[in-house]
C-alpha cells in the first residue's frame, strides 16, 4: 500500500538463531531506515541509510548487523538475540532531498525472540 | 534531550464527534512536523503535516494546528469515524534537521465506539 514491502511478517526465533529482515522499496528514494517499536516507547530509530551508506546507527547492539545493498533494498540481520529485543520492527524509505522529509512505512515485521 | 509528548495517552469517543490530539515539543527550531496513523498490524501511514510558518493546515477531514509560542501542535479529526480508530503519532524534525532524524512521540490510542 505504502510502496514499502517487508518480510517476514512474522518471525519467532531463539537466542542462538541467525535470521534476517528484508525491506524492499518502490518508490525511488534515496534513503532507507530501520525502527524498533516496542509497547509504549516512541519509534526508536536503529539505522539509516542515505545513497547507500550508512549515517547513523544510534549505538545498536552489535547484534543487530544492517545492509543495505542498493537504493530500493535494506536487511537487517539478526543474531544472538535476547528476549527484549521482541518488538516490531518498521521499516521506512525517504527522498532525502531539500524539503521532503515524509517517511514511508512499511508494515512491519513483527519478532518473538525466544 | 529533546523529545515529543502526547498529553492523553488514550482517547474514545462517539462516531461522528470531533477529536483531538493533542502534542508538546521540545525544539523550537523545528521546521517541519507530521502527524502519523498506524493502525493494528500495520506500519504508520502518514496523514498530515505543517510547516513552522503555517499555523493551520486543513486536509479530508483533517485539520492540524501549530502554536510555535507554546510548541504545540494538535491534530483535530472531524466526524470521526470507526475506521480512524488507531494509534496516532506526531512527529517532528529533529535538531540535526533533514529526514534523518525524525523524532517521534509515543503514541495515542484513539478508539471511535459506534
Amino acid at each position: 500500500e505504502t510502496g514499502v514491502t517487508q518480510t517476514p511478517r512474522h518471525l519467532v526465533m531463539g537466542m542462538t538463531n541467525k535470521k534476517s529482515l528484508k525491506c524492499e522499496q518502490h518508490l525511488g528514494h534515496n534513503a532507507m531506515y530501520w525502527y524498533k517499536q516496542s509497547a509504549k516507547k516512541p519509534l526508536e530509530l536503529m539505522f539509516v541509510y542515505s545513497l547507500e551508506e550508512r549515517v547513523e546507527n544510534n549505538s545498536v547492539p552489535s547484534r543487530f548487523s544492517p545492509e543495505c545493498p542498493n537504493s530500493s533494498h535494506l536487511f537487517l540481520h539478526l543474531h544472538t538475540l535476547q528476549p527484549e529485543d521482541s518488538a516490531l520492527y518498521l521499516c521506512a524509505s525517504s527522498w532525502n532531498s531539500g524539503d521532503l522529509i515524509e517517511q514511508y512505512f512499511g508494515p512491519g515485521t513483527r519478532l518473538t525472540v525466544t | 534531550g529533546e523529545s515529543v509528548g502526547l498529553h492523553l495517552p488514550t482517547l474514545s469517543v462517539q462516531e461522528g464527534d470531533n477529536s483531538i490530539i493533542n502534542c508538546a515539543y521540545s525544539n523550537s527550531a523545528s521546521d517541519y512536523f507530521i502527524w502519523y496513523k498506524q493502525e493494528s498490524g500495520k506500519g504508520p501511514q502518514f496523514i498530515i503535516d505543517i510547516r513552522s510558518n503555517m499555523d493551520k493546515r486543513q486536509g479530508q477531514r483533517v485539520t492540524v494546528l501549530l502554536n510555535k509560542t507554546v510548541k504545540h501542535l494538535s491534530l483535530q479529526i472531524a466526524a470521526t469515524q470507526p475506521g480512524d480508530s488507531a494509534v496516532y503519532f506526531c512527529a517532528y524534525e529533529g535538531p540535526q534537521g533533514g529526514s534523518e532524524k525524525l523524532v517521534f512521540g509515543k503514541g495515542m490510542k484513539l478508539t471511535v465506539n459506534p
